[in-house]
């Protein structure tokens, strides 16, 4: 069963606007990583975030983690259209060896 | 630094058949892994091996076999393909001192009739 749930499944926004994302959980975590999909490509790593950290920053994207509620969001500011993408946050469940994906979220940024 | 190689891109088996997906990484990374990534189900983890000579199943291994060859190889093996496994199969893996990142190939596109 996926581990992690991600909100919304799609999201289309315009050029220059923020988007925001949203992964819940199940079980207890040591991090929670986000993960980029351009169509027809592997995944590429974008950040992690340790359970005990609430708030962290790469560039343009700001991801939070709210152990109590078992979720994260991650913002992407000043959206361009080559943030157009599948997003998925991955948790290690546990265990560090065994990433655990959500669903992914289906970004369209439209210029 | 090629990172993470697989082949092949695509493939299209007829039931029955038997094909193994190869996989290499040049990082020195002790983990290796295999997923499959289906429309609206994520990426769902089939085997993984921590280190050379160690393999483990993960969510759905049924169907598959896989092979640690080495440090920089790792392989997926489908006996007799099924049209269920129809899929795009993603190789992984993950340095030791690294906190859990993954590093991807580009995936293996496989078609079962």
């Amino acid at each position: 069963s996926q581990q992690g749930e991600e909100d919304p499944q799609a999201l289309s926004i315009q050029e220059g606007e923020n988007a925001t994302m949203n992964c819940s959980y199940k079980t207890s975590i040591n991090n929670l990583q986000w993960y980029r999909q351009n169509s027809g490509r592997g995944l590429v790593h974008l950040i992690l975030i340790r359970s005990n950290e609430r708030e962290k920053h790469s560039g343009r994207l700001r991801v939070t983690l709210d152990t109590s509620k078992k979720s994260s969001s991650l913002l992407i500011t000043a959206s361009r259209a080559a943030d157009t993408a599948s997003y998925f946050c991955a948790t290690d469940r546990g265990g560090a060896q065994k990433l655990v994906f959500g669903q992914g979220t289906r970004l369209t940024i439209n210029p | 630094n090629a990172g993470v190689t697989q082949t092949p891109k695509f493939q299209v088996l007829k039931t029955g058949q038997s094909m193994t997906l190869q996989c290499a990484q040049d990082m020195n990374h002790n983990s290796m892994y295999w997923y499959r990534q289906d429309p609206g189900m994520g990426l769902r983890l089939i085997y993984y091996s921590a280190s050379e000579g160690t393999t483990d199943k993960g969510e759905v291994p049924n169907g598959y076999n896989v092979s640690r060859l080495n440090k920089r190889e790792f392989s997926l093996r489908l006996e007799s393909a099924a049209p269920s496994q129809t899929s795009v199969y993603f190789c992984a893996s993950m340095g030791q001192g690294h906190t859990g990142e993954l590093f991807f190939g580009e995936g293996s596109r496989l078609t079962v009739l």
